[in-house]
C-alpha cells in the first residue's frame, strides 16, 4: 500500500498568490482529514470528511481556506490569497470506517513570502 | 481548542533508561491514541486505548488511561536513540458517528534520548 500521497511536498509562493495541496488516501478509507502544524499552534484540524461529505469545517481560519472532496480518491485544500502567516505545514490523514487509527501523508510545507 | 495536553514539553534522557509522558484532556472520550513525529515527517500510530481500558502494551511502550482524572500516560521501556522523537496524544469525543470522530491532538512533548 502507498500510503497517504500528498503533493506538493513543499511549496514557496508569494503572498496574494492561489495554493493548492493535494491529497490522495488510501483506498478503501472513507474519513479524510486536513490538519495544519505550527510550533506555535501544534496539530489543529481544519476539516474532515466522511463518506467524500465534509462533517465540520470549524477550523478552517478564514474563508480565504477552502477545502474539496470530489471523489473517495482526493481532496484538495486551496488557500486565496495566501498571506505569510498561512506558513505551515499541511498533513492530510485518512482512517477506514469503525476503526480509530489516523494514516499520515508526509506533509505540505508551505512557505508564503 | 486542543483537547489534550502533553506533560512535558520536553524529555532529554540517556539510552537505556526509561521516558514516561503525561496527556491530560478535558471531556469524556470513545478511546486515546499516541502517535510518533520524527522530525520532517508525517504522525505514525503507536497505540489506541479505549476508554473501558485501564493498561495496554505494545512492545516496549506501556499505556495507561485513567478516566476519572481525565489522564493517560506512555511509558516507553529501554529507550534507544532511534526513539527521539515528537509524541502526540489525540482524542476523540464521546458520542456521535463513530465513523465521523474527529481526532484532536495535544502540543506534544519532545524526546531526545541520548547515545
Amino acid at each position: 500500500d502507498a500510503g497517504v500521497i500528498q503533493s506538493p511536498r513543499h511549496e514557496v509562493t508569494e503572498m496574494g498568490q492561489e495554493v493548492t495541496l493535494r491529497c490522495k488516501p488510501i483506498s478503501g478509507h472513507n474519513s479524510l482529514f486536513w490538519y495544519r502544524q505550527t510550533m506555535m499552534r501544534g496539530l489543529e484540524l481544519l476539516i474532515y470528511f466522511n463518506n467524500n461529505v465534509p462533517i465540520d469545517d470549524s477550523g478552517m481560519p478564514e474563508d480565504r481556506f477552502s477545502a474539496k472532496m470530489p471523489n473517495a480518491s482526493f481532496s484538495t485544500l486551496k488557500i486565496q490569497p495566501s498571506e505569510p502567516r498561512d506558513s505551515a505545514v499541511y498533513f492530510c490523514a485518512s482512517k477506514a470506517s469503525g476503526t480509530g487509527e489516523l494514516f499520515f501523508g508526509e506533509g505540505s510545507r508551505l512557505t508564503v513570502l | 481548542s486542543q483537547q489534550g495536553e502533553e506533560d512535558p514539553q520536553a524529555l532529554s534522557i540517556q539510552e537505556g533508561e526509561n521516558a514516561t509522558m503525561n496527556c491530560s484532556y478535558k471531556t469524556s472520550i470513545n478511546n486515546l491514541q499516541w502517535y510518533r513525529q520524527n522530525s520532517g515527517r508525517g504522525l505514525v500510530h503507536l497505540i489506541l486505548i479505549r476508554s473501558n481500558e485501564r493498561e495496554k502494551h505494545s512492545g516496549r511502550l506501556r499505556v495507561t488511561l485513567d478516566t476519572s482524572k481525565k489522564s493517560s500516560s506512555l511509558l516507553i521501556t529501554a529507550s534507544r536513540a532511534a526513539d527521539t522523537a515528537s509524541y502526540f496524544c489525540a482524542t476523540d469525543k464521546l458520542g456521535g458517528l463513530q465513523g465521523a470522530q474527529k481526532l484532536v491532538f495535544g502540543q506534544g512533548t519532545r524526546l531526545t534520548i541520548n547515545p
